[in-house]
């Protein structure tokens, strides 16, 4: 079956940078598109990134462009998330999640990692 | 940016049959997509493209999408159900395109 393993998270100092990463298993991962999305503490979702499945398209939420980036290497499975001056409001669990169908703009993401946490703090 | 707009919460009692709407302008001419998230957990898509349900979602759930609000209807409600719902659609109008979710709702089951 599908499976996630996000790793990375931890506490960081504002300004800082932190990268995380996420395992794929479980299913042809040259194929899909993959997305990062992330939750605040006690709040809703919010959408992150999505990176096509040859990664020649990128998209990036307007809160993080130009301090996050979104890779990934097909011959490892595995998909990246570079963040950098990172600020308190970046605190969250990020989830990394698999488009769901092969079109990046339709069937939403599924299924989803556990999520790895990344705390903002001095 | 595009916005989606759910109530805050909705309550059901056992057996009944929960509505969770999810409002945006002319969300009709797009592609909805519904999550189920648990305390503690990562959330899991119960309805995708409007209305298709992956495999192993009960049939109980169903969606609908039309003009300016889509509809997620979960039927039979059962104590496992309660949980907070999130809708989704891909905002392809601006110069940077990409995922929105709604505010989400939370279900309680009296």
């Amino acid at each position: 079956q599908v499976q996630l393993v996000e790793s990375g998270g931890g506490v960081v100092q504002p300004g800082r940078s932190l990268g995380l990463s996420c395992a794929a298993s479980g299913f042809t991962f040259i194929t899909y598109a993959m997305h990062w999305v992330r939750q605040a503490p006690g709040k809703g979702l919010e959408w992150v990134a999505v990176i096509s499945n040859d990664g020649s398209n990128k998209y990036t939420a307007d809160s993080v462009k130009g301090r996050f980036t979104i890779s990934r290497d097909n011959s490892k499975n595995t998909l990246y998330l570079q963040m950098t001056s990172l600020r308190a409001e970046d605190t969250a669990v990020y989830y990394c999640a698999k488009a769901n169908l092969k079109v990046i703009s339709r069937g939403g993401v599924d299924p989803w990692g556990q999520g790895t946490l990344v705390t903002v703090s001095s | 940016s595009y916005v989606l707009t759910q109530p805050p919460s909705v309550s059901v009692a056992p057996g009944q049959t929960a509505r969770i709407t999810c409002g945006g302008n002319n969300i009709g001419s797009k592609s909805v997509h519904w999550y189920q998230q648990k305390p503690g957990q990562a959330p899991v898509l119960v309805v995708y493209d409007d209305s298709d349900r992956p495999s192993g979602i009960p049939e109980r759930f169903s969606g609908s999408n039309s003009g300016n609000t889509a509809t997620l209807t979960i039927s039979k409600v059962e104590a496992g159900d309660e949980a907070d719902y999130y809708c989704q659609v891909w905002d392809s109008s601006s110069d940077h395109p990409g995922y929105v979710f709604g505010t989400g709702t939370k279900v309680t089951v009296l």
